[in-house]
């Protein structure tokens, strides 16, 4: 099985500052990747999937990058509705494991 | 609009066994893959399988092989998840999430089920 390490697990930013969140997959997933958040009690949404392509709706601020084993999601001047779980979950062969998540606080 | 109806709470005893359901509307599911995913209180996501309605073929996470059993009746447009022989390790909350083909994503989700496994 295929196995997600996702990078920090807990983030502590300002409003206006820009985050990155890594997830290393342990063996190439070739793009197929997805990024999830989750606020707190609410269902995840999807905001990226095959690695790069934004979801609908989803603000431009946010980009998922990477190829391989190592995939980013940045998030450019992050604002208040942009609090909450982030987590990343690979397409490449079941099952389709999700990494460990990334809470994201307002400091 | 695209809409996934999940059943409601469930308090359920130790051993007991118990069926989910996930109704969709805005779509027919035959066009999609449907999956479940469970998360215990403050704990991340685990993806438990998905079915891919129209031909019934399932795929499961070994760890919840025996456990999970996914169905689907696309005459009701409805997936299903069954647990069985509960224990307290599957108090959760579990999430049906619609793939569209191709897409390698769920990109709608429903609202979630609470399971509570006490006696």
């Amino acid at each position: 099985d295929i196995q997600m390490t996702q990078s920090p697990a807990s983030l502590s930013v300002s409003v206006g500052e820009t985050v990155t969140i890594t997830c290393r997959a342990s063996e190439n997933i070739y793009s197929n990747l997805a990024w999830y958040q989750q606020k707190q009690g609410k269902s995840p949404q999807l905001l990226v999937y095959a690695a790069t392509n934004l979801a609908d709706g989803v603000p431009s601020r946010f980009s998922g990058s990477g190829s391989g084993t190592q995939y980013s999601l940045k998030i450019n001047s992050l604002q208040s509705e942009d609090f909450g779980s982030y987590y990343c979950q690979h397409f490449w062969g079941t099952p389709y494991t999700f990494g460990g998540g990334t809470k994201l606080e307002i400091k | 609009e695209v809409q996934l109806q999940q059943s409601g709470a469930e308090l359920v005893k130790p051993g007991a066994s118990v069926k989910l359901s996930c109704t969709a509307s805005g779509f027919n599911i035959k066009d999609t893959y449907m999956h479940w995913v469970k998360q215990r209180p403050e704990q991340g996501l685990e993806w438990i399988g998905r079915i891919d309605p129209a031909n019934g073929n399932t795929k499961y996470d070994p760890k919840f092989q025996g456990k999970a059993t996914i169905t689907a009746d696309t005459s009701s447009n409805t997936a299903y998840l069954q647990l069985s022989s509960l224990t307290s390790e599957d108090t959760a909350v579990y999430y049906c999430a619609r793939e569209s083909y191709g897409k390698g994503a769920m990109d709608y989700w429903g609202q979630g089920t609470s399971v509570t496994v006490s006696s």
